[in-house]
């Protein structure tokens, strides 16, 4: 099974910082890599597709990059809503999929 | 509009099958493009997915639950349902399911509300 190891695992931010999260895979994963945002209480909602592509609705402070086996969530300033807990997902093993153990992003 | 909705017990026992129904709205289980998995989160834990299954009826399982998961879907009702036999505490989570469409990255686009479940022994 493919893993994916997100770091850090919390970030203590402010509204208006940037803010950078690091997920890896155990393998090649090429592009096949999403991002979700979890509010506390909430479902996961889809921020980001195939590492860079913005899910519709999405604002575009969310940004993603990377390939193969490294990959990063930025955003560019924070807002409210976004203290949240971050999740990468792998979908390269489709349809096997696995998500990484979350980054919780707080108020410093 | 595109929703799920989880439905099932509140509270099982230890040993009992867990069955939860899937009910989804705003696209048909039998398109090419769609499908649903099961994702389940424990208490403060990260997701953890369990199940799909495809529009052509393929399956598929976590390794780690493999021997206790089976899924299927009754197309005309527009649900899908998981069982979970042998439940334990460690079973203990809120369970979602939620959508994935083949050609946006095979990404999770829409997510019901999620269940939750406590096991009690």
């Amino acid at each position: 099974d493919i893993q994916l190891t997100q770091s850090p695992s919390f970030v203590s931010a402010s509204v208006g910082d940037r803010v950078t999260i690091t997920c890896r895979a155990s393998r090649d994963v090429k592009s096949w890599l999403a991002w979700y945002r979890q509010k506390p209480g909430k479902a996961p909602e889809l921020l980001i597709y195939t590492t860079s592509t913005l899910q519709r609705g999405v604002p575009s402070r969310f940004s993603g990059s990377g390939s193969g086996t490294s990959f990063t969530l930025t955003i560019s300033s924070l807002q409210p809503e976004d203290f949240a807990t971050y999740y990468c997902q792998q979908a390269y093993s489709f349809p096997l999929f696995t998500f990484g153990l979350g980054t919780k992003v707080d108020v410093k | 509009q595109v929703t799920l909705k989880e439905s099932g017990p509140v509270l099982v026992k230890t040993t009992e099958t867990l069955t939860l129904t899937c009910t989804v709205s705003g696209f048909s289980l039998s398109n090419a493009k769609m499908g649903v998995s099961w994702i389940r989160q424990s208490p403060g834990k990260a997701l953890e997915w369990l199940s799909h299954i495809s529009s052509n009826d393929e399956k598929s399982y976590s390794t780690s639950l493999k021997s206790r998961l089976t899924v299927s879907k009754d197309t005309s009702k527009s649900q899908v349902v998981l069982t979970m036999t042998n439940m334990d505490p460690a079973d203990t989570a809120t369970y979602y399911c939620a959508r994935l469409t083949r050609g946006y990255g095979d990404a999770f686009d829409f997510w019901g509300q999620g269940t939750l479940v406590t096991v009690s022994s």
